[in-house]
């Protein structure tokens, strides 16, 4: 399977534990995004990478929440002293061309996080 | 600032009766419009998308937009629904690098 892939699936943790998801691109693309979707929204952005590159991240939710990609692959999202606020499903989504604004995302299946 | 709406928050029908999703846009240059589809617990799927071009564009599992200028609109529609259609349903523009989303249309189809 050559989709996106997201890691763990599912995470329960106690609320004040750190918590980090991690996503695998289609290999070829360039750019990778972190959304996070509540109940009855749709996604909202979080931040995104062109290669190992974090172009914008001022829309990360807090300082609590970090992300990185450090060889351009894979991407870490990590969240510290997790809240009951942060309970979502966080999806990741990569685009395949670096110089095209278009913006068609091609999502993994997301990871729910449960914040108790 | 680029947003959308979608004005309905959920649509009943039938299966066979046909369908039409609303969406509007702001943005102030030409728009790359998308329709999504997510079904509960996975991620979403993309059915179809405008850049440029003819203003009726074809997409995936039946459905079909049309690109509005005058309207802002890029309303989703299908001619016959199936009940595996039930979904949610996002639009979305891009055109920035960040695409943005709106807040989605829960389809719910009656047998």
């Amino acid at each position: 399977d050559t989709g996106v892939s997201q890691d763990p699936r599912h995470k329960i943790t106690k609320r004040g534990q750190n918590v980090t998801f991690r996503c695998d691109p289609i290999s070829e693309h360039n750019r990778l995004y972190w959304y996070r979707q509540t109940l009855g929204q749709g996604p909202e952005f979080l931040t995104y990478f062109q290669n190992e590159a974090q172009l914008e991240k001022s829309r990360l939710l807090s300082d609590r929440f970090s992300a990185e990609r450090p060889k351009g692959s894979f991407s870490t999202l990590e969240i510290q002293r997790t809240e009951q606020g942060d309970s979502a499903m966080y999806l990741c989504a990569s685009s395949p061309l670096a110089g095209d604004p278009t913006g068609e995302l091609f999502f993994g299946e997301g990871s729910r996080l449960t914040v108790l | 600032a680029q947003s959308v709406t979608q004005p309905d928050i959920h649509i009943t029908v039938s299966e066979g009766a046909s369908l039409e999703l609303r969406c509007n846009y702001s943005y102030g240059a030409t728009p790359y419009l998308f329709w999504y589809v997510q079904s509960p617990g996975q991620g979403l799927q993309l059915l179809l998308k405008y850049f440029s071009g003819d203003t009726l564009v074809q997409g995936i599992k039946g459905f079909e937009a049309e690109f509005k200028r005058s309207q802002s609109s890029f309303n989703l529609r299908k001619p016959s629904v199936h009940w595996s259609d039930a979904a949610e349903y996002f639009c979305a523009s891009g055109g920035s690098y960040i695409p943005t989303f709106g807040r989605g249309t829960s389809l719910i189809v009656h047998p």
